[in-house]
């Protein structure tokens, strides 16, 4: 079973910032967050990680409570390409083989 | 980066035919690759765990002789689906992991959406 909790659905407007939050409580110490997106289609795409520091990259932040039991995911300024589902995953370190399990996401639309 | 190629993107086949699906690292060396299946409005379920040289894992519930997975080499795994049947009409995706990349470390390819008629 997922190990995360996510809003079904969320709507956002295009220009504006996509804050999509996932809940993993019984996250581990050494356990990520991974964030993937599967726009309609296409196979997932990787976003961003992180362990317990926020990070941000050329696609997202990834901003992680200090308790590590949620986080949220910021799409600074969303454009309709935006549109797709994202995963949130909680798995092991990057040095291990630790196969991906999807729950089942959070379907964003970017209205125009 | 790291490139996952899926082929074929899509294939239809008639019922009983065998159909097989390839799985490739362009880039990369992979000794293990993932297959999911996936149904319209549903999200990725985890097949199996695709191990070069050895047996692949089955999830619970898969058929293992219904899907047959063979990865023969670092930069291919295939997936054949025997006796097709209308219900294994789905989305297949493979991902392989690149332990070259700090960054998630997991390439999906673009998925092989089959219809079996």
């Amino acid at each position: 079973d997922a190990k995360t909790t996510q809003p079904t659905s969320m709507d956002c407007a295009e220009g504006r910032a996509a804050n999509l939050p996932c809940n993993h409580s019984t996250i581990s110490g050494n356990e990520y967050v991974y964030w993937y997106r599967q726009i309609h289609s296409q196979g997932p795409q990787y976003i961003i990680h992180g362990l317990k520091n926020n990070e941000t990259n050329e696609m997202a932040s990834l901003i992680i409570t200090e308790d590590r039991k949620s986080s949220t995911l910021i799409l600074p300024h969303a454009t309709l390409r935006d549109t797709a589902v994202y995963y949130c995953i909680v798995r092991g370190g990057m040095n291990r083989d630790d196969k991906i399990i999807f729950g089942k996401g959070t379907r964003l639309h970017i209205l125009p | 980066g790291a490139v996952v190629s899926q082929h074929p993107s899509w294939v239809i086949c008639k019922s009983g035919t065998s159909v097989k699906i390839e799985c490739r690292s362009l880039d990369f060396q992979a000794t293990t690759m993932f297959w999911y299946r996936q149904f319209p409005k549903q999200s990725l379920m985890l097949m199996a765990t695709s191990n070069e040289g050895s047996k692949a894992t089955y999830e619970q519930g898969v058929e293992k002789d219904k899907f047959l997975i063979n990865h023969a080499s670092l930069t291919l795994s295939t997936l054949t689906v025997t006796s097709a049947h209308p219900e294994d009409s789905s989305f297949y995706i493979c991902s392989a992991r690149d332990s070259r990349l700090r960054a998630g470390g997991y390439t999906f390819g673009s998925g092989t959406r089959l219809t079996v008629v």
